[in-house]
This record gives C-alpha cells, sequence and structure tokens, in this order.
C-alpha cells in the first residue's frame, strides 16, 4: 500500500541540527513532491516547504529560509529534512505528506517523528 | 501572506451537523482542502478541492467554497468525528502551502 515511514524520535541540544527521513513505498516516488509540516506541542499545523522527487525543486517557507534543507535520494525513495540552528521553539512533531504540487492535496502522510530541542 | 482564520471550537451534538468555516481573503478563488487529525496521530485529508472525498471518507462530510469562506459540513455527527479539522489552500502566487488556525470539534 501507499505510505511514508518517517525515522524515529529524536532529542537535540540547542544549537545543533536534526536530519529526519522519510522513506516512500507503494508509489512512483519520482512523480510526486513531499511537503514537510510541523506541530508544536498543542499548537496547529505549519507547512515548511515542499521538494519535487522529480528533478529536487524546492520551496520553503520563508521563516525558515537558510536554516533548513530538503533533498530526495530517489535510488532509496527517500526524502530527507534538515534542520540546523535548533532552539526550542523547535520542538514539534515533524510530518511528511506526499503533495504532488501546484495546489494538489497532501493525500499521503507519514507517522511523525518528535524532535525535541533541549539543553 | 495569506491568513486563513477558523473558529477555535465548535460543539455539536450527536446526530446534528457541524459546520466548520475557513476564512480567507477571495478564498473562493482557490482550492480549499481539509484535513481531520485525532490526538497523538498524523492528520487525514477528508476533502481536497473544496468538495471532493477521498475513497474510504463516508459521505457524512462535504465542502463548499464561496466569496470569502470555505466550510466543512459534517452531518449526522457520530463521537468520532471528535478531532481538530485544518483547512489549507495553495498561494499560487507565491506556491507555498498555507493552514488555517485549526478547529476543535468537540461531540456533547
Amino acid at each position: 500500500q501507499v505510505q511514508l515511514v518517517q525515522s524515529g524520535a529524536e532529542v537535540k541540544k540547542p544549537g545543533a541540527s536534526v536530519k529526519v527521513s522519510c522513506k516512500a513505498s507503494g508509489y512512483t516516488f519520482t512523480s510526486y513532491g513531499i511537503s514537510w509540516v510541523r506541530q508544536a506541542p498543542g499548537q496547529g499545523l505549519e507547512w515548511m516547504g515542499w521538494i519535487s522527487a522529480y528533478n529536487g525543486n524546492t520551496n520553503y517557507a520563508q521563516k525558515l529560509q537558510g536554516r533548513v534543507t530538503m533533498t530526495t535520494d530517489t535510488s532509496t525513495s527517500t526524502a530527507y529534512m534538515e534542520l540546523r540552528s535548533l532552539r526550542s521553539d523547535d520542538t514539534a512533531v515533524y510530518y511528511c505528506a506526499r503533495d504532488r504540487n501546484y495546489g494538489d492535496a497532501f493525500d499521503i502522510w507519514g507517522q511523525g517523528t518528535m524532535v525535541t530541542v533541549s539543553s | 501572506s495569506y491568513v486563513l482564520t477558523q473558529p477555535p471550537s465548535v460543539s455539536v451534538a450527536p446526530g446534528k451537523t457541524a459546520r466548520i468555516t475557513c476564512g480567507g481573503n477571495n478564498i473562493g478563488s482557490k482550492s480549499v482542502h481539509w484535513y481531520q487529525q485525532k490526538p497523538g496521530q498524523a492528520p487525514v485529508l477528508v476533502i481536497y478541492y473544496d468538495s471532493d472525498r477521498p475513497s474510504g471518507i463516508p459521505e457524512r462530510f462535504s465542502g463548499s467554497n464561496s466569496g470569502n469562506t470555505a466550510t466543512l459540513t459534517i452531518s449526522r455527527v457520530e463521537a468520532g468525528d471528535e478531532a481538530d479539522y485544518y483547512c489549507q489552500v495553495w498561494d499560487s502566487s507565491s506556491e507555498i502551502r498555507v493552514f488555517g488556525t485549526g478547529t476543535k470539534v468537540t461531540v456533547l
């Protein structure tokens, strides 16, 4: 079946970096993109950015520009999201979601990865 | 940037109809998607392109979009519909995705 499986929970210190993976299966990886969405504890959903699995084009949310990098490995159908210079307010559950682009909905979601930033 | 405003909460008795609004400037010109999120779970798509339902989503879920307001309607509400609901659009001018503020639906 079509699914996205994410890597496990992470605990990081302020100033460190984290890299979360999202492995796709059940569909042609390069026919879609991947959006990353995060949710701080008790808060709403925040879109972080999008990457095309076809050509690697990216589009990042302005507030994260310079701190986030999204990549894909088509040989393993895996998308990655790296966030640098972590702060306590980056503590959140991070989701990947399938997103074809041009206004399509996020039809498949990963299970989420908890990232805790604490000294 | 584009802002989507939802009521923080909606309460509804079982069997009744819940309507969740999503307000945005001329949102009727955009395509709206809706997600349901239960505690501790990832969001699930319940309505896409204003009013289409993915397979497996009950017909009780419907959507509309016009003017400055999009609406998700849940008919014959059940206890299992209790969740947070988020609207979402794509801003074509910047190609960014925007989520609404979210609405907690409580079944009385």
